[in-house]
C-alpha cells in the first residue's frame, strides 16, 4: 500500500463545476504539498500546508492532521484547470524528501 | 523574476552517448533536487544537495552523476544513456529543511 494515496485517479467535469481531489497518508508528516502538472509540462507548486486551510484564487486546500487527510478544491472549474494534481507528503523526521501520491488526472470540458 | 531554469527543454541523444542536463536558480535556495519522471508516473528522486552535501538515493543507477559547482547551478550527467533513461528530468529547489519546493519546467530526454 502506498504511503500517500489519492482519489479519484481520473476525474472529468463540466466547466463551472466544483471539484474535490482527496489525499490520504499513513505516515507522520511535517507538511503536505499540492502540485499541478499540465500535460508534457513541469510541476507547479500550488500549496504547502501543515494545518488548517489555504486559499489562492479558485483553489482551496485543507488538511486534517488527526485524520491524515487533505483535500484540494477547485471552485468554478475551467478547461485550463485540466492537469494532473499531485499530493506529496514531507515526513516528520526527514524534511528533505517528498513522498508523492499517484496523481489525479483532471479534465474539464467546456 | 526569480525562478528555476532548466536547459535544454528537450534533449535528444544516442544510445550510449553522454549527456548533461543543467539547472540554474535565482532563488538562492540551498537545497537542489534532481527527479526522473516517466510517463504517467510520480517523480522519482535521484539525488539532492543540501548546500554542498551530496545525497544519493540508494536505487539511483551509477550511470547518473551530479555536480553542483556553486549555489546557483546543478548538473545531471548521464554517462551512457540507455533506452530506459528516456524520461522527463525535473530540477527543484528548496530553502533549507522543510520549505516549499519550487520546480523547473523539466528537460525531456529522448534516447535513440
Amino acid at each position: 500500500k502506498n504511503e500517500v494515496e489519492q482519489s479519484p485517479q481520473n476525474l472529468t467535469a463540466q466547466e463551472g463545476e466544483f471539484i474535490t481531489i482527496n489525499c490520504s497518508y499513513s505516515v507522520g508528516i511535517s507538511a503536505l504539498h499540492w502540485l499541478q502538472q499540465h500535460p508534457g509540462g513541469g510541476i507547479v507548486s500550488l500549496f504547502m500546508l501543515s494545518s488548517g486551510k489555504k486559499k489562492h484564487g479558485r483553489l482551496i486546500a485543507t488538511i486534517n492532521i488527526q485524520e491524515k487527510h487533505s483535500s484540494l478544491h477547485i471552485t468554478a472549474s475551467h478547461p485550463r484547470d485540466s492537469a494532473v494534481y499531485i499530493c506529496a507528503a514531507r515526513r516528520s523526521y526527514n524534511t528533505d524528501k517528498l513522498i508523492f501520491g499517484t496523481g489525479t488526472r483532471l479534465q474539464v470540458f467546456p | 523574476d526569480a525562478m528555476v531554469i532548466q536547459n535544454p527543454r528537450y534533449q535528444v541523444t544516442q544510445f550510449g552517448k553522454p549527456v548533461t542536463l543543467s539547472c540554474s536558480q535565482t532563488l538562492n535556495h540551498n537545497v537542489m533536487y534532481w527527479y526522473q519522471q516517466k510517463s504517467s508516473q510520480a517523480p522519482k528522486l535521484l539525488f539532492h544537495y543540501y548546500d554542498k552535501d551530496f545525497n544519493n538515493e540508494a536505487d539511483t543507477p551509477d550511470n547518473f552523476q551530479s555536480r553542483r559547482p556553486n549555489t546557483s547551478f546543478c548538473f545531471l550527467d548521464i554517462r551512457s544513456p540507455g533506452l530506459g533513461d528516456a524520461a522527463m528530468y525535473l530540477c527543484a529547489t528548496q530553502w533549507s529543511r522543510g520549505g516549499q519546493q519550487f520546480f523547473g519546467p523539466g528537460t525531456r530526454l529522448t534516447v535513440l
